[in-house]
């Protein structure tokens, strides 16, 4: 069982928005404004595309958002493309070792 | 670019070892806390160890603890993972990853361990 919750999975159609969720407690989450979350493509290695919450890596489309309120952290990608279909896992810092989420699938309808 | 390029992996039977390596290029690898992350299609992603700028601090899962050793070499732009007693539970893809807090990943080495 992962520390972070995840929904298992997620759906829009291309064009669409939407939203994953990432709860975790106040060791972790709640403490810290660093929450990351990561994408993976089947066969591939993770790649970061949201950092401290809200922080996006050069490169990384701004169609990717983060945010955070209490114990919750939240990812949303707008204007959903085919290319959006992953695996997305957020991660938090929880002092001096990181916590994952369960990863959460997301389809493009 | 940053690139990170790990090597070592492969078969081994239970209580056996193996030294993953990781080569850095496209960063000053001296100036960041780096890691190592697995993946099992069981458990997910699973933080195992990371190691501070100068190696003065390092950190670990409980279930490794003991047994795997995290180690960086700042002229050579290397980090290394050694793994003793190694367990079953411990089959997984092993990612060297830059940072301690977010993380950028490498392409991953398959950790088998099986008799």
């Amino acid at each position: 069982q992962s520390a972070l919750t995840q929904p298992p999975s997620a759906s829009g159609s291309p064009g669409q928005s939407v939203t994953i969720s990432c709860t975790g407690t106040s060791s972790d989450v709640g403490g810290y404004n660093y929450v990351s979350w990561n994408q993976q493509h089947p066969g591939k290695a993770p790649k970061l595309i949201i950092y401290e919450v809200s922080k996006r890596p050069s490169g990384v489309p701004d169609r990717f958002s983060g945010s955070k309120s209490g114990n919750t952290a939240s990812l949303t990608v707008s204007g959903l493309q085919a290319e959006d279909e992953a695996d997305y896992y957020c991660s938090s810092y929880a002092g001096s070792n990181v916590v994952f989420g369960g990863g959460t699938k997301l389809t493009v309808l | 670019e940053v690139q990170l390029v790990e090597s070592g992996g492969g078969l081994v039977q239970p209580g056996g070892s193996l030294r993953l390596s990781c080569a850095a290029s496209g960063f000053t690898f001296s100036s960041y806390c780096m890691s190592w992350v697995r993946q099992t299609p069981g458990k997910g992603l699973e933080w195992v160890a990371n190691i501070k700028q100068d190696g003065s601090e390092k950190y670990y899962m409980d279930s490794v603890k003991g047994r795997f050793t995290i180690s960086r070499d700042n002229a050579k732009n290397s980090l290394y993972l050694q793994m003793n007693s190694l367990r079953a539970e411990d089959t997984a893809v092993y990612y060297c990853a830059r940072g301690c807090r977010s993380f950028y990943w490498g392409q991953g080495t398959l950790v088998t361990v099986s008799s």
